[in-house]
């Protein structure tokens, strides 16, 4: 499984767009891109997954340069409520068979 | 998306004791269960996989004789704590997935606290 590599923690206020870039030098050619959401004491939840390009849907937007090395999830317009760990995990669909995790990135968004 | 619900969400027990936690896939068959721990402030922690009507594969340094994991249907799988003690208070999640579907992402359940005293 790919390792992926994330900043710890980002600052945001509220109203802004936020980047969180995850690098993940060794993909293989059939990994696919997934980012989750996780609140305190809650399971994590799906937010989005992507193989290259651009992916959007209701909640963000994932960008994936051509060779695929890193992403950057992309939330448009945080609120207080978007306070949370992101995960982004590398594997097959589903970020893996055995969806490791790694250590995440902890948005602290601010009014 | 679908729906993963584990039970309790919160268990506090007494050390030596065993728990049992539930782990249930409402909408869909899961054929993979997965088993994760959670210390606080830290990233979750795969345990073990379980795959219905087999047995689950632990990950390394886990027990599995402390670590009982049960995936007797398509739509439950069960962990239980057996012999408990305070450094197994933990938040305990699960996830499923269906293999032979065409989902593409793992679905989570809400995650159980356990602490024991």
């Amino acid at each position: 499984l790919a390792k992926t590599t994330q900043p710890i923690s980002m600052d945001s206020y509220e109203g802004q767009e936020v980047n969180i870039t995850c690098s993940h030098n060794n993909i293989a050619t059939n990994d696919y891109i997934t980012w989750y959401q996780q609140f305190p004491s809650q399971g994590p939840r799906f937010i989005i997954q992507g193989y290259k390009t651009k992916v959007t849907n209701e909640v963000a937007s994932l960008f994936i340069p051509a060779d695929r090395k890193s992403s950057t999830l992309s939330l448009p317009r945080v609120s207080l409520s978007d306070t949370a760990v992101y995960y982004c995990l590398v594997g097959d669909k589903g970020g893996g068979f055995k969806t490791i995790f790694g250590a995440g990135t902890r948005l602290f968004v601010k009014a | 998306g679908a729906v993963v619900s584990q039970h309790p969400s919160w268990v506090i027990c007494k050390s030596g004791t065993s728990v049992k936690i539930e782990c249930r896939s409402l909408d869909f068959q899961a054929t993979t269960m997965f088993w994760y721990r959670q210390f606080p402030k830290q990233s979750l922690m795969l345990m073990a996989t379980s795959n219905e009507g087999s047995k689950a594969t632990y990950e390394q340094g886990v027990e599995k004789d402390k670590f009982l994991i049960n995936h007797a249907s398509l739509t439950l799988s069960t962990l239980t704590v057996t012999s408990a003690h305070p450094e197994d208070s933990s938040f305990y999640i699960c996830s499923a997935r269906d293999l032979q579907g065409t989902d593409t992402e793992a679905f989570f359940g809400q995650g159980t606290r356990l602490t024991v005293v």
